[in-house]
């Protein structure tokens, strides 16, 4: 079955504590990228990569790191967590026909 | 700047009859736009898409509308179902071919049985 893997699907972390949240699809698309959700804000992208070891800044990328060092897996770095990064994150990938595959979500809390 | 703008946060519908949801956009560069439904506790799932050269797209129940000249998209159900009762997310690219997409913030449709 085509899908994009995230874990954990929840995850409470303190203020500080660096944490990876891992993103795997298994369709050989070249593009993945990162959201968070926030009320009322909609999805707002953190970090894109066109192919391996491409990667750029979405629209909220501070205190995120990504890296893209094979096709499938995508990680999305939280080096010192804070609060106001409480979030529902979501991982995509896309191949050509655009439309993004979602995976199913990861609900941060940072305390 | 919200570049991508659903000003109504929730709707509902009676069963059976048409659903709209709406969607506003300010960058003229968007040549591209698509409508996803979310459930809870799941990932966006992509529903229908419009590029910018068409004003209209249909794909069973649900229609998609673009008007250009008012940069605004709408999504039409019908007949709604509870089944549709979901989050549903409009969004926007820039130059075809560049996959980042811009997000709207989501309007919450509830089917009335």
């Amino acid at each position: 079955e085509a899908q994009v893997t995230q874990n954990p699907r929840y995850l409470i972390t303190v203020t500080g504590k660096k944490l990876t949240v891992t993103c795997s699809q298994n369709m050989n698309h070249e593009y993945m990228s990162w959201y968070r959700q926030d009320p009322g804000l909609g999805l707002r992208q953190i970090y894109y990569s066109m192919n391996v070891e491409v990667t750029d800044k979405g629209d909220v990328p501070e205190g995120y790191k990504v890296s893209r060092k094979e096709k499938r897996n995508f990680p999305l770095i939280l080096e010192s967590p804070s609060p106001n990064q409480t979030s529902l994150y979501f991982c995509a990938s896309s191949g050509t026909n655009y439309g993004y595959t979602f995976g199913s979500g990861t609900r941060l809390t940072v305390v | 700047d919200q570049q991508v703008k659903q000003n109504s946060p929730s709707l509902s519908v009676q069963e059976g009859r048409i659903s709209i949801l709406n969607c506003d956009y300010t960058n003229s560069m968007f040549d591209y736009f698509l409508w996803y439904k979310k459930y809870p506790a799941e990932g966006p799932t992509f529903l229908i898409s419009i590029s910018s050269i068409k004003d209209k797209n249909e794909d069973g129940r649900f229609t998609v509308f673009l008007n250009k000249s008012a940069k605004h998209l709408s999504l039409h159900i019908v007949p709604s179902q509870p089944g549709d009762s979901a989050v549903y997310f409009c969004a926007a690219s820039a130059n075809f071919g560049n996959e980042k997409l811009t997000f709207g913030t989501g309007t919450r449709l509830t089917i009335i049985p």
